[in-house]
């Protein structure tokens, strides 16, 4: 199966800043079948990006996804208060779907 | 506007089973894949397999082979995960999540709210 590595582990940022996220998989991932979720203490997860970088409904543009391969990128253009979270990346090319670890943008 | 509502939290002991529903509404049950993903305390996301509401169709993740199985009523759009042969590492929230119509591209774009499964003796 096709392991997701997300870097950071946790970032510190203050609102208003802008972020980068890395997910990197251990072999391609075919037709760029990747996602990126948010999820918030005590929710479930919730769909941003699919297909590497298409936005998924009523998700701000400030949110986007970009990369293909082995390596992809997720960035907030400008954190709003709402965007702190954890952040996880989910491949979708090959069975079984797989999930990297998360990445966590917490307030500085 | 599409909703999944889970099944209340259980507590179980080791070696005993357990049975978590999902209750869709807002669109059509027999269009879309329904997933299940859990989440161990504090620990990332696991895959564990889907259904295809229109024909029972299933898949498993090969890890939980042989003590999951999921079935769906169509009459009440309910989908359930069965679990069976519990241990302390099944102690996580299940969460069930629609996937595509095609079968094609298993990203989720809608979520339950999760059910808390414990197991403890």
């Amino acid at each position: 199966e096709i392991v997701l590595t997300q870097s950071p582990g946790t970032l510190s940022l203050s609102p208003g800043e802008g972020v980068t996220l890395s997910c990197r998989a251990s072999q391609s991932v075919s037709s760029r079948y990747l996602a990126w979720y948010q999820q918030k203490p005590g929710q479930a997860p919730r769909l941003l990006i699919y297909g590497a970088s298409s936005r998924a409904t009523g998700i701000p543009d400030r949110f986007s996804g970009s990369g293909s391969g082995t390596d992809f990128t997720f960035t907030i253009s400008r954190l709003e208060p709402e965007d702190f979270a954890v952040y996880y990346c989910q491949q979708y090319g090959s069975s079984p779907p797989t999930f990297g670890q998360g990445t966590k943008v917490e307030i500085k | 506007q599409v909703q999944l509502v889970q099944s209340g939290a259980a507590v179980k002991k080791p070696g005993a089973s357990v049975k978590v529903s999902c209750k869709a509404s807002g669109y059509t049950f027999s269009n879309f894949y329904m997933h299940w993903v859990r989440q161990a305390p504090g620990r990332g996301l696991e895959w564990m397999g889907f259904i295809v509401p229109y024909n029972d169709y299933t898949t498993y993740a090969e890890r939980f082979q042989g003590r999951v199985t999921m079935t769906r009523d169509t009459s009440t759009s309910t989908v359930y995960l069965d679990l069976s042969s519990l241990t302390s590492d099944d102690t996580a929230v299940y969460y069930c999540a629609r996937g595509d119509t095609s079968g094609w591209e298993h990203f989720f774009d809608s979520w339950g709210q999760g059910t808390l499964v414990t197991v403890s003796s």
